[in-house]
């Protein structure tokens, strides 16, 4: 039973382009969601977080947007660079701060010169 | 230190073999966390401590895997039997409390049973 959902295993998109990433979730009580990367042979890093009270969260390049009737989340990354290829996953919790994440199965993400 | 720290990198066992993963957390941090992830998925719960209190065993598989933080610091997640289905990589993570901005991960152990 896959709470967290990323349909999209793989994305290519060209350098300076806008990339969008999707995750689905099915637990209505999950109401504090992440966004990690993770490059080859390291550990996830946290990029971004958005709480349910909220649709919408913007750092920089990156911005999460949060549409909880649909049960949908989705990162803008905006130009895409080089740097940010990697495997990105998204994450959910029942409560900020609590301390027991679900993770989606990740999307790999290519950014071509 | 300036991050989580897990020793060793890789590891080889002959299935039926003990093995014992260590971490080293972010000194300070009073959480920590184990994650197992297996090839092409997401990271798994396995366990969570608050300080030396292991509060949330629910992701453990087995009563082959048990973890322990004696001291509220290092911990050992700890495998008996291993079976090639325990071939993951194991991470741990730690976060002061309530840390809402997310985790803080280490680079993970590679176990791989043969």
């Amino acid at each position: 039973d896959q709470q967290v959902k990323q349909n999209s295993p793989s994305l290519s998109v060209q350098e300076g382009r806008i990339s969008i990433l999707n995750c689905d979730y099915t637990n209505s009580m999950f109401d504090y969601f992440l966004w990690y990367k993770k490059y080859p042979a390291e550990g996830p890093t946290f990029l971004i977080s958005i709480s349910s009270i909220k649709d919408k969260n913007e750092d920089g390049r990156f911005t999460v947007f949060l549409n909880k009737s649909a049960k949908h989340l989705s990162l803008h990354i905006v130009p895409s660079q080089p740097g940010d290829s990697a495997v990105y996953f998204c994450a959910a919790s029942e409560l900020q701060g609590a301390q027991k994440l679900v993770f989606g199965q990740g999307t790999r993400l290519t950014i071509n010169p | 230190g300036a991050g989580v720290s897990q020793s060793p990198r890789y590891k080889v066992a002959k299935r039926g073999q003990d093995v014992a993963l260590r971490c080293d957390p972010i000194s300070g941090h009073v959480s920590l966390f184990w994650y197992q992830q297996a090839l092409g998925q997401g990271p798994e719960f396995l366990t969570y401590f608050q300080n030396e209190a292991q509060l949330d065993k629910s992701g453990l598989p087995s009563d082959r895997f048990f973890a322990e933080r004696p001291e509220g610091s290092v911990s050992t997640l700890k495998i008996q039997r291993t079976q090639q289905e325990d071939s993951a990589v194991y991470l741990c993570a730690s976060s002061l409390a309530r840390a809402g901005g997310g985790y803080t991960f280490g680079s993970g152990t590679r176990l791989t049973v043969v």
